[in-house]
């Protein structure tokens, strides 16, 4: 257990409100990631965090913006919802080389 | 990005048989992972192995990084092992996923 939680883990909302995905980490790494599934498609990075206010943009970044003020949260922001941000999002920390993700959220956009 | 292939999109088992999934990456690498998505959407991470073998009870993995190839073996199938499975590579700092094998395994 690498020690992640995400809030919420499930959320509808509406076309163009704005939305805040959060996750939490115990162990004080480092690196943080956000992910999104979609069918077809694996998991995608969208963002990544190298560190306090450290961020850098993944393969699809495109609408989403993030924010790391402290250690143990990377927060991931829908400034405008879409339908096609309707997708399962997870979060990772990396140990080394390897890895580790939270239980997802699942964010449906009507 | 690396484009990374996962074969066969689908597999159906009895369970007690074996099975072979297969990861084709089209870069050199220097991670690979292993995980197994259950049927509740949680990631499981099952190996990390950029080169060698490794083995953890009834499945094991192989990784030949100069030919590009990363492969699952599940031994004696249980239906606890249905779900997806997913084989990511690192390239610079981004994880990249294949598509996954979706495997049922039938009592």
């Amino acid at each position: 257990d690498a020690g992640i939680t995400q809030s919420p883990r499930h959320k509808v909302t509406e076309t163009g409100t704005p939305v805040t995905l959060r996750c939490h980490q115990t162990e004080n790494h480092r690196y943080m990631y956000w992910y999104r599934q979609d069918p077809g498609h694996g998991l995608r990075l969208i963002h990544y965090s190298y560190g306090v206010k450290d961020t850098d943009k993944g393969e699809v970044s495109d609408g989403y913006s993030v924010s790391r003020s402290k250690t143990e949260d990377f927060l991931l922001t829908l400034e405008s919802a879409t339908s096609s941000q309707t997708s399962v999002y997870f979060c990772a920390i990396s140990e080394g080389y390897e890895q580790f993700f939270g239980p997802g959220t699942r964010l449906t956009v009507l | 990005g690396i484009q990374v292939e996962q074969s066969p999109p689908d597999l159906i088992l009895q369970e007690g048989a074996n099975s072979t999934l297969r990861c084709n990456f089209s870069d050199s690498v220097n991670n690979l992972q292993w995980f197994h998505q259950n049927p509740w959407g949680q990631l499981i991470n099952l190996f990390y192995i950029p080169s060698g073998t490794k083995q953890n009870g009834r499945l094991s993995a192989t990784t030949v990084a100069t030919e590009r190839y990363s492969l699952l073996y599940i031994s004696s199938s249980q239906t606890t092992d249905s779900g997806v499975y997913f084989c990511a590579v690192t390239g610079a700092n981004n994880l990249f996923f294949g598509t996954g094998t979706r495997l049922t395994v039938i009592p």
